[in-house]
C-alpha cells in the first residue's frame, strides 16, 4: 500500500509570510503526528490527531497549528514565518495510539528568507 | 517531562565488531521505548520497539528501569548497519500522545 505522502516537498517563503503544509496518511490510519527537524534540535514533537481531535501538543508558539480532516489527511500552519523555522517537517501516521509504530513520510523542507 | 538522552553523536566500529548505541530516558511513570533507524537516502522507520522484545537485523534492547536505560546492541556489525539511529520514548497512558525523540546517533560501519 501506499506509504505517507507529504506535499509540498521544497517551499521557500520570506520571513512575515504564513505556509500550509499537506500530509496524507497511510489509508485506515487514523493516526496522524508532525514533527520538527533541525540540526541543532533534532527530532521535535508539534502535534498529534486522531479521529479529527488534537490530543497533544509539544513545546511550540500558538504560531504553529493543524488540523485533521475526517478522511485523517492532515495539515500543519505557521504563520508570521520566523527565519528560525527553517527545518524539515515530517508527518507521521499510525493505525491507533502514538504507541504504535509510526510510518513516516518523506518531509517537507522549509526555508525562511 | 519526558527526556531522552543518546550521549553519542557518532559512533564508528569496524565490521564485524560489537555495536552498543546506548539511550537513557527520564520519565515519571512507565515508559514506551522504542528505537528508529534512517539509512541515507530512505525515509525514518522503526526499527524495534521494547513491548515486543523482538531481535531485528540482528540488533537487540532491553529496557533498565532501574539505569533509565534502553540500549541497542548487535553482536557483529556490518556495513548495511551504518545509518542514523534514534531512541524515542512515549508514555503508556492518556495523553500520552506524544513521542519524544533523542538527537539520535550516526553509526558509521568501516569495512
Amino acid at each position: 500500500k501506499a506509504g505517507v505522502t507529504q506535499t509540498p516537498r521544497y517551499l521557500i517563503k520570506t520571513r512575515g509570510q504564513q505556509v500550509t503544509l499537506s500530509c496524507s496518511p497511510i489509508s485506515g490510519h487514523r493516526s496522524v503526528s508532525w514533527y520538527q527537524q533541525t540540526p541543532g534540535q533534532g527530532l521535535q514533537f508539534l502535534f498529534e490527531y486522531f479521529s479529527e481531535t488534537q490530543r497533544n501538543k509539544g513545546n511550540f508558539p500558538g504560531r504553529f497549528s493543524g488540523r485533521q480532516f475526517s478522511n485523517s489527511r492532515s495539515e500543519m500552519n505557521v504563520s508570521t514565518l520566523e527565519l528560525g523555522d527553517s527545518a524539515l517537517y515530517l508527518c507521521a501516521s499510525s493505525l491507533a495510539p502514538i504507541g504504535y509504530e509510526q510510518y513516516f513520510g518523506p518531509g517537507t523542507r522549509l526555508t525562511v528568507t | 517531562a519526558q527526556r531522552v538522552t543518546q550521549p553519542e553523536k557518532l559512533l564508528s566500529v569496524f565490521k564485524g565488531a560489537p555495536v552498543e548505541l546506548k539511550c537513557n530516558y527520564s520519565y515519571s511513570g512507565s515508559p514506551e521505548l522504542f528505537w528508529y533507524v534512517q539509512y541515507s537516502r530512505q525515509r525514518l522507520q522503526l526499527l524495534l520497539r521494547h513491548i515486543s522484545r523482538e531481535s531485528i537485523k540482528g540488533f537487540t534492547a532491553d529496557l533498565n528501569k532501574g539505569e533509565t536505560s534502553f540500549h541497542l546492541k548487535k553482536p557483529f556489525a556490518q556495513e548495511e548497519d551504518s545509518a542514523m539511529y534514534y531512541c524515542a520514548l512515549t508514555g503508556s497512558g492518556a495523553g500520552s500522545y506524544q513521542l519524544t525523540f533523542g538527537k539520535g546517533t550516526k553509526l558509521s560501519v568501516i569495512p
